[in-house]
């Protein structure tokens, strides 16, 4: 079965680079959320799209922006990245706004700022 | 913003021994889900429970609802070395789409 795909794996930056983070959801999901989660820190919720618009917004720094596209991927724009950027960023999909369906993880993009 | 404790932090214990993680929140929740993360991976979805009181197993997992549905609890029997990983309760807070982590509590099993 498909599963939510995250690109690129790894991503190594300088500081105020700019990053790009690529999410493909499950088929036929149509709600996308991005996580940024610490070393040994809980996932902390960035911000979600359901249907292409924007749904929540949780701890996201201005710097970063996001969309979710007409083929429902997603992406994660950063910007003047700084050191504490570093961090795993999960995408995770699901069906249905507001229904609190089981989220469904892709595997993350590990970026480091050196 | 709301937010959702974790009890303990860290858990070792010895294979076969038994574990627990407490989830408490500070308002009424309508319903609540546990992930698992092992160490290295994603989260993965194992339950959700929605009614007061709601009891549920996975073989040697018991999750469990409050009556007050304020708090859960995952209760793994026997542990195995493959329970090693971080379990998060996660709620839905505001009225959309914002599913909250708790704290996490991360589960060593030694030999």
């Amino acid at each position: 079965a498909a599963g939510v795909i995250q690109s690129p794996r790894h991503l190594i930056k300088e500081k105020r680079e700019t990053a790009t983070l690529k999410c493909y959801p499950i088929p036929r999901h149509d709600t996308v959320y991005w996580y940024q989660q610490g070393p040994g820190q809980d996932p902390q919720f960035l911000i979600s799209f359901y249907e292409k618009m924007q749904s929540d917004k949780g701890s996201i720094p201005d710097r970063f922006s996001a969309q979710q596209f007409s083929d429902y991927h997603s992406e994660l724009n950063m910007s003047s990245l700084e050191l504490g950027d570093s961090a795993l960023y999960f995408c995770a999909s699901s069906f249905g706004r507001g229904r609190f369906e089981k989220l469904f993880f892709g595997s993350g993009t590990q970026l480091s700022v050196l | 913003g709301q937010q959702v404790m974790q009890i303990p932090q860290y858990q070792h214990v010895q294979e076969g021994e038994d574990f627990t993680t407490y989830c408490n929140s500070s308002t009424t929740l309508s319903n609540i889900q546990w992930y698992k993360q092992r160490p290295g991976g994603h989260p993965v979805f194992l339950i959700q429970l929605v009614k007061s009181g709601e009891v549920k197993k996975q073989k040697r997992l018991t999750f469990q609802f409050g009556e007050a549905k304020k708090n859960s609890s995952l209760h793994i029997t026997a542990t195995q070395t493959t329970d090693v990983g971080t379990y998060f309760c996660v709620i839905l807070t505001g009225g959309g789409n914002k599913l909250t982590f708790g704290t996490g509590t991360q589960l060593k099993v030694e030999l």
